[in-house]
């Protein structure tokens, strides 16, 4: 079936120590985006990728980083940097167009 | 994107039409109105959208108002099950006929379908 796959569903880590957190999509879709929800709070939006090889900042992209190498998968690492790494990160995919975006089951992330 | 602004939450009987309002006033000609919800812990999922005109699917309805100042979800009989964050977004459409760039979104409304 069509659609766009994070993993892991929970992932622990400890402070000071990168890591990432895996998107694909099946859905060939050019443009996908990294979010992160706080507890009771909106989705910020964190980078963004139109198409391959290319990829903007959002609204709070300091201590993050991602690469779009290959059209069905956009990583996001969470490096030491990022002050207060706990929260849960959402992916999305859409194709451009009056098209909605495909949204994954999220990836909560515990640094402990 | 234009900003938005909804209420922070509301309450709806079940089986009731549960009216969701969002707020906006700065919405330009060439941006669209966007309607996500979110169920606790899992990704958004998309609802309607719509540019001046009313549009109608199987999970709801969405009403513009003249001006586009403003707009309305309806879900026409509410259950249990609609519980959820509902966010309400404005998206421009790029001349070209395209939609990149930024899928904003802001605090949304948390509707309570009680029986």
């Amino acid at each position: 079936d069509g659609g766009i796959t994070q993993s892991p569903k929970y992932l622990f880590r400890k402070e000071g120590q990168n890591v990432t957190l895996s998107c694909e999509q099946n859905l060939n879709h050019d443009a996908m985006y990294w979010y992160r929800q706080d507890p009771g709070q909106g989705l910020r939006l964190i980078y963004y990728s139109q198409i391959v090889n290319d990829f903007q900042k959002g609204d709070i992209a300091e201590g993050y980083s991602v690469s779009r190498e290959k059209k069905e998968s956009f990583p996001l690492t969470v490096t030491s940097a990022q002050k207060n790494p706990t929260a849960f990160y959402l992916c999305a995919s859409s194709i451009p167009g009056l098209y909605e975006a495909f949204f994954g089951q999220g990836t909560r992330l515990t640094v402990v | 994107d234009a900003k938005t602004t909804q209420p922070t939450s509301m309450d709806c009987a079940e089986g009731r039409a549960a009216n969701l309002p969002c707020n906006h006033s700065t919405i330009s000609g060439n941006e669209y109105v966007y309607w996500y919800r979110q169920i606790h812990s899992q990704g958004p999922q998309y609802i309607i959208h719509g540019l001046k005109n009313n549009e109608t699917n199987e999970m709801a309805s969405l009403i513009i108002t003249e001006d586009r100042k403003s707009s309305t979800l309806i879900l026409p009989h509410a259950t249990l099950r609609d519980t959820a964050v509902y966010y309400c977004i404005v998206r421009v459409l790029n001349a070209g006929g395209t939609s990149y760039g930024k899928l904003t979104f802001g605090q949304g409304t948390i509707l309570t379908v009680h029986p």
